[in-house]
């Protein structure tokens, strides 16, 4: 059964600052993964999907990289802004079923 | 991306009343749709996967005759959580699947649906 971890459960740094979220898989036989942003009270806004065939994606300020030998993923954000405040989920799809198993979660401040 | 909505954005109801939850997928069409249930401080649970014209399958230790779900179209599913209980209030969250393409595609979202039952 998949597992997914995210660490650290919370991060407050100031704004500017470049920072890194992590995220954690067992099963690395994954076809992608997907890293989502919850805003308090909100549903999930998709920011960027990483294929198993690559390494990295990359939005804007955003940059996902992957390493499925290795089970792990993370999510860089440069020149964080106190709009990037959010927690941070990834997500791989269940072979099979396609069912996403979500991770625990990253919950980000950015303090101004 | 893709737009997803979902109505109501929230609901406050006394218990053992009935609450339906609309989920739209506006500029696609969905052959599936999944419903997740979120408790405070939680990551989201999946409560069932339902495709369009058929019976929903219900993960385990979610009742199928609490949680009604219908995907009559592929652009409309519902999910209808019936005598409700305080301990049903949470937000729901619908993420409905194109229909065409790779079946492991980007999955997008509705907005959530916030349920208190008093």
């Amino acid at each position: 059964k998949q597992e997914v971890t995210q660490i650290p459960a919370a991060l407050s740094v100031p704004e500017g600052e470049n920072l890194v979220l992590n995220c954690s898989f067992t099963d690395s036989a994954i076809y992608n993964l997907q890293w989502f942003r919850q805003d308090p009270g909100k549903g999930l806004t998709s920011l960027l999907l990483i294929q198993s065939s690559q390494r990295e994606q990359t939005s804007g300020r955003l940059n996902a990289s992957l390493d499925k030998s290795s089970g792990r993923s993370t999510l860089y954000i440069a020149a964080s802004q106190p709009g990037d405040s959010a927690t941070y989920l990834c997500a791989v799809p269940n072979f099979g079923n396609e069912k996403l198993t979500f991770g625990t979660g990253t919950r980000l401040t950015i303090i101004p | 991306g893709a737009v997803v909505s979902q109505h109501p954005s929230w609901v406050i109801c006394k218990s053992g009343t009935s609450v339906k939850i609309e989920c739209r997928s506006l500029d696609f069409q969905a052959t599936t749709m999944f419903w997740y249930r979120q408790f405070p401080k939680q990551s989201l649970m999946l409560m069932a996967t339902s495709n369009e014209g058929s019976k929903a399958t219900y993960e385990q230790g979610v009742e199928k005759d609490k949680f009604l779900i219908n995907h009559a179209s592929l652009t409309l599913s519902t999910l209808t959580v019936t005598s409700a209980h305080p301990e049903d209030s949470s937000f729901y969250i619908c993420s409905p699947r194109r229909a065409s393409g790779s079946s492991y595609n980007e999955q997008f979202f509705g907005p959530g649906t916030r349920l208190t039952v008093l």
